[in-house]
């Protein structure tokens, strides 16, 4: 139990165009979200706290109208890059808190973006 | 959110014993310490929580001592398959947010 899904898996788009991600938790009720961003070598960097229902939270320096994160489903959870450029390129990954547990995260297995 | 620090990384060979230690200085009342596990290009993988003594599951040990500004991560046995990067995070247990921060992680090389 506790699985979570992310699509695409890798993705590879030109500069300007908007990419979404999803984010999915298939056996389980996720009402908190998280996404991160990873470049290599280094660690996750916190980008935004996606609540079903609500607008998403985000971390100071990321901008929310060029990461757009929307929260529709207590299952579902997406993350749109849009006009993306070269710098965007990265590894994505989101995290799902199960609703009613407590600190433990369920990370899904990340979403490799990158932009040419 | 408790900032933590950990050595950068580790070597180690198969068959031994690993200890990873993780300072938490500002370690609040609330706060638990939960390991991670990450390969590359994978999402992390919880290990083992815990918030004060020991904490034993199948893969891992969590000793953490009375003071709580510290906590090791001990890995039985490894094997090359534990080659990754361990994550040590503090933070509340509950809370409407409760996002977890993640450090810079030891990177555990594991030698045949």
């Amino acid at each position: 139990g506790a699985v979570v899904s992310q699509h695409p898996s890798w993705v590879i788009c030109k500069s300007g165009t908007s990419v979404k991600i999803e984010c999915r938790s298939l056996d389980f009720q996720a009402t908190t979200m998280f996404w991160y961003r990873q470049f290599p070598k280094q660690s996750l960097m916190l980008m935004a706290t996606s609540n079903e229902g609500s607008k998403a939270t985000y971390e100071q320096g990321v901008e929310k109208d060029k990461f757009l994160i929307n929260h529709a489903s207590l299952t579902l959870s997406t993350l749109t890059v849009t006009s993306a450029h070269p710098e965007d390129s990265s590894f994505y990954i989101c995290s799902a808190r199960r609703e009613g547990s407590y600190s433990e995260q369920f990370f899904g297995p990340g979403t490799r973006l990158t932009v040419l | 959110l408790a900032k933590t620090t950990q050595p950068i990384s580790m070597d180690s060979y198969e068959g031994q014993e690993v200890n990873i230690t993780c300072s938490h200085n500002n370690i609040a009342t609330n706060d638990y310490i939960t390991w991670y596990q990450q390969f590359p290009s994978q999402g992390p993988r919880f290990i083992i929580q815990g918030y004060k003594t020991k904490v034993t599951n199948e893969v891992a040990s969590l000793f953490i001592p009375a003071d709580r500004k510290s906590s090791t991560l001990s890995l039985p046995r490894v094997s090359l398959s534990d080659t990754a990067v361990y994550y040590c995070l503090v933070g509340q247990k509950g809370g409407a947010t409760n996002k977890l921060i993640f450090g810079t992680g030891t990177l555990l090389a594991v030698q045949p």
